[in-house]
């Protein structure tokens, strides 16, 4: 069965850089039409969609997010890592990994979540 | 960006009732639509897309319709494990873009 978990850190302060892996298993991204992204949830609020990758490299960022988010794969671990630069308590929120399947970029697994809070 | 506008925000229904939540694309989105349950404290759970398939292990009350820019969501008989906030999900082109979410509680 397909399994996503990401991991990092729970707190960051503001202007760093949050690096979140994450680490998934029952599918390869090495397979046509599949991909992993990214997407938070702060406290409260909406889901938003980051970032996502497919098995063929191509990349897809939000665009008012862009200039700050990298996305990268290693298929030899089964991990994708998200970057985000010049972090703001704005960016306090719930991050969730999720798969995208060959079928289209709806999202059919997701991790279980992990809540990053920006503060000083 | 495509904008996903759904209604109502919440809602209060019974057991057993038949219960709707819309969803509005600002433009055309085909039938590249999702949706999701989330229970509090819980990640988002996958329920439909293309917007009438059920994904493997979704009850059967829930269904899906709706091409272009209006979509609907329903499900046939509400019961008290469905209190959750549903989102819809665009998934035409990038941004990927949600709903603001639909909050249900059982009255």
């Amino acid at each position: 069965q397909i399994t996503l978990r990401e991991s990092g850190p729970t707190l960051v302060k503001p202007t760093q850089t949050l690096t979140l892996t994450c680490t998934f298993s029952g599918f390869s991204l090495k397979t046509t039409g599949v991909g992993v992204g990214w997407i938070r949830q702060p406290p409260g609020e909406a889901l938003e969609w980051l970032a996502l990758i497919f098995w063929d490299d191509n990349e897809r960022y939000t665009p008012s997010l862009k200039t700050r988010l990298t996305i990268t794969k290693d298929t030899s671990k089964n991990q994708v890592v998200l970057t985000m630069t010049t972090m703001d308590p704005a960016d306090t929120a719930t991050y969730y990994c999720v798969h995208r399947p060959n079928s289209g970029s709806f999202f059919d697994y997701w991790g279980q979540g992990t809540l990053v809070t920006v503060s000083s | 960006d495509i904008q996903m506008t759904q209604s109502p925000s919440s809602l209060s229904a019974s057991v057993g009732d038949k219960v709707t939540i819309t969803c509005r694309a600002s433009q055309d989105i085909s039938d590249n639509l999702a949706w999701y349950q989330q229970k509090p404290g819980k990640a988002p759970k996958f329920l439909l897309y293309a917007p009438s398939f059920l994904q493997s292990g979704v009850p059967s009350r829930f269904s899906g319709s709706g091409s272009g820019t209006d979509f609907t969501l329903t499900i046939s008989s509400l019961q008290p494990e469905d209190v959750a906030t549903y989102y819809c999900q665009n998934y035409y082109s990038a941004p990927y873009t949600f709903g603001q979410g639909t909050r249900l509680e059982i009255k």
